[in-house]
């Protein structure tokens, strides 16, 4: 059963262009998101997170959406540049069913970014 | 700034074998979580430390266990090893609290032959 889902495998975008990511999520219980970047045999790096009190984090070029009735959250990079070229990794958490510990990470399938120069 | 350091980075093993791996969390973080990545796939939750107490647990066999040192790091034992133990394992380390992120060390590459 996959709570995070990225159904696109790959996106391909023109260095200078908007790259828009997406990300559908299924546990309500989720109340944190967050994108990770990694590259090959490298631990994947936290770029941008927000909570369900949100629907909008802004950090430089890169831009979270969340939308909590469609359970969805796109991650925006502008201008795309091709050093953004990684796999891009969704992630959500949320308290335990005990409610005594925060930070589990559920994470999505990954999306392969490639910006073309 | 200092990172999560895992170690060691690539491990070869042979089947029934047991190993060790090794996470140093980010300098005042006291929360450590260990993510197992087969190939192809996304990162799953194995087990979590706060305070050198389990907070969680998610699909980590049996055959392995994992503490957390007085020193916040933490070690992943894995025992009676199985082709299908070979994956990235992957260390983070957040603050604990509340929309504290998680930042990972670069993986071990476990090879099970």
């Amino acid at each position: 059963d996959q709570q995070v889902k990225q159904n696109s495998p790959s996106l391909s975008v023109q260095e200078g262009r908007i790259s828009i990511l997406n990300c559908d999520y299924t546990n309500s219980m989720f109340d944190y998101f967050l994108w990770y970047k990694k590259y090959p045999a490298e631990g994947p790096t936290f770029l941008i997170s927000i909570s369900s009190i949100k629907d909008k984090n802004e950090d430089g070029r890169f831009t979270v959406f969340l939308n909590k009735s469609a359970k969805h959250l796109s991650l925006h990079i502008v201008p795309s540049q091709p050093g953004d070229s990684a796999v891009y990794f969704c992630a959500a958490g949320g308290l335990n069913a005990g409610g005594t510990s925060y930070g589990k990470l559920t994470f999505g399938q990954g999306t392969i970014l490639t910006v073309h120069p | 700034a200092a990172g999560v350091i895992q170690s060691p980075r690539h491990l070869i093993k042979e089947k029934r074998e047991t190993a060790t791996l090794k996470c140093y969390p980010i300098p005042r973080h006291d929360t450590v979580y260990w993510y197992q990545q087969g190939p192809g796939q996304d990162p799953q939750f194995l087990i979590s430390f706060y305070e050198k107490m389990q907070s969680d647990k998610g699909s980590i066999p049996d055959r392995f266990s994992a503490q957390q040192f007085s020193d916040y790091h933490s070690e992943l034992n894995m025992s009676s090893l199985e082709l299908g133990d070979s994956a990235l394992y992957f260390c983070a380390s957040s603050s604990g609290n509340y929309n504290s992120p998680l930042h990972f060390g670069n993986g071990t590459r476990l090879t099970v032959t």
